[in-house]
């Protein structure tokens, strides 16, 4: 039982390359989430999906897309990078209606934008 | 989701016990009280969750009185290995969650 995987762990990027942050979880959770954090910062949410099928934004969208590809996976992806982008990314999961506010996060993506 | 304030940092020696203080004022009635600990270079981990007066697990205790306009993790006799950056968030369970992270609190557990 790995938990929440991410690939790759470290990633640097030029200004305007794209890449896609894989991420996923064999704990057969509904829900899934990418955050971001910025140094000295605590987490942001980028994107979440409430269950397989449907996504929404968070508090900081904008430069992201993201597809749940299915019930294990959600991939965060950056069209044209930008250094403001530089930050560790970081994917979670959570179950429905277990009573609790539970997040089970990966182990981060460190992503450097030059 | 409700606004949470809590010191930035805090400093303590080894097998002494940690009061870390979180206010909450604008709590509303559905709202639950959720702490997680940081360790650098990995994803926030889960520690204790509360709505009203004490919970206590085997890591910690979460005491929030009963106007749960602040909630206080307790650690005791932390040692080393507690230093950690620890998170108060305060939010609805629902079908979902979003968490909402503040600064949190820098925890430097000294020998």
């Amino acid at each position: 039982n790995a938990g929440v995987t991410q690939t790759p762990k470290f990633q640097v990027l030029k200004t305007g390359q794209s890449m896609t942050l894989q991420c996923a979880q064999d704990m057969n959770h509904n829900s899934m989430y990418w955050y971001r954090q910025d140094p000295g910062m605590g987490l942001r949410l980028i994107y979440y999906s409430a269950s397989e099928g449907t996504t929404d934004k968070g508090e900081v969208p904008n430069g992201y897309n993201v597809s749940r590809l299915n019930k294990r996976e959600f991939s965060l992806r950056l069209e044209s990078a930008a250094p403001s982008q530089t930050s560790v990314y970081f994917c979670a999961s959570s179950e429905v209606g277990t009573g609790t506010y539970e997040q089970y996060f990966g182990p981060g993506t460190r992503l450097t934008v030059t | 989701l409700a606004k949470t304030t809590q010191p930035i940092s805090m400093d303590s020696y080894e097998g002494q016990e940690v009061n870390i203080t979180c206010s909450h004022n604008n709590i509303a009635t559905n709202d639950y009280i959720t702490w997680y600990q940081q360790f650098p270079s990995q994803g926030p981990r889960f520690i204790i969750q509360g709505y009203k007066t004490k919970v206590t697990n085997e890591v910690a205790s979460l005491f929030i009185p009963a106007d749960r306009k602040s909630s206080t993790l307790s650690l005791p006799r932390v040692s080393l290995s507690d230093t950690a950056v620890y998170y108060c968030l305060v939010g609805a369970l629902s079908g979902y969650s979003t968490l909402t992270f503040g600064k949190g609190t820098m925890l430097l557990v000294s020998p």
